[in-house]
């Protein structure tokens, strides 16, 4: 079965710093990847994926990815980070031809001014 | 586009009374409609899997006849938490597809049973 691993379960950063979360999966073949942003009390929004082609994807809010095949990773990465940012941040994998993903753990983004 | 709603955003009940949560595709036909409970700090946990005019599927250790998934259309599906407990407060998240490979989520609904 497929696996998502997201390592860290809390991230700190100052306001203005570069970030990375990490994500790492475990499947036969190359899924589907996802990167979602979760706000207190909110639903998730998609910040980015990645079905096929360039391997380094750009997203919304200045986010972007770069998927590994030999390393089966895809970590979400911003230059420059916000206040605003804080938040959870949910990778997701899905099987070629699946419905349903399987959803990393989170990560808790917490920002300092 | 890919716009999915819920309705309520939260809503508050007592021990014992029924709720229901409806989740929308506002503006694409989805074949597919899926339930997920969150807990606070935790990750989307799968309910069920639901298509259209067809009974839900849902995942191993979820109760059927306690959470009630009807897919009347292919714009609509609601989720009734029946007999509501405290243990039933959680936040609740559906998600639509209209094809394989990817769902788009709805906002969410926080049920509080008292």
């Amino acid at each position: 079965a497929q696996s998502v691993t997201q390592p860290d379960i809390h991230i700190t950063v100052s306001e203005g710093a570069s970030l990375e979360l990490r994500c790492n999966y475990s499947y036969g073949a190359t899924p589907y990847l996802f990167w979602y942003v979760q706000s207190p009390g909110q639903g998730l929004q998609l910040l980015l994926k990645y079905f096929s082609g360039d391997t380094l994807v750009q997203g919304i809010k200045g986010f972007e990815a770069e998927f590994k095949r030999s390393q089966s990773s895809f970590n979400l990465r911003k230059p420059s980070v916000h206040w605003s940012d804080a938040a959870e941040y949910f990778c997701a994998v899905v099987p070629g031809g699946s419905y349903i993903p399987t959803f990393g753990r989170g990560t808790s983004l917490i920002v300092h001014p | 586009g890919a716009v999915v709603s819920q309705h309520p955003s939260w809503v508050i009940c007592k021990s014992g009374t029924s709720v229901k949560i409806e989740c929308r595709s506002l503006d694409f036909q989805a074949t597919t409609m899926f339930w997920y409970r969150q807990f606070p700090k935790q990750s989307l946990m799968l309910m069920a899997t639901s298509n259209e005019g067809s009974k839900a599927t849902y995942e191993q250790g979820v109760e059927k006849d306690k959470f009630l998934i009807n897919h009347a259309s292919l714009t609509l599906s609601t989720l009734t938490v029946t007999s509501a407990h405290p243990e039933d407060s959680s936040f609740y998240i559906c998600s639509a597809a209209q094809e394989a490979n990817e769902q788009f989520f709805g906002p969410g609904t926080r049920l509080t049973v008292l």
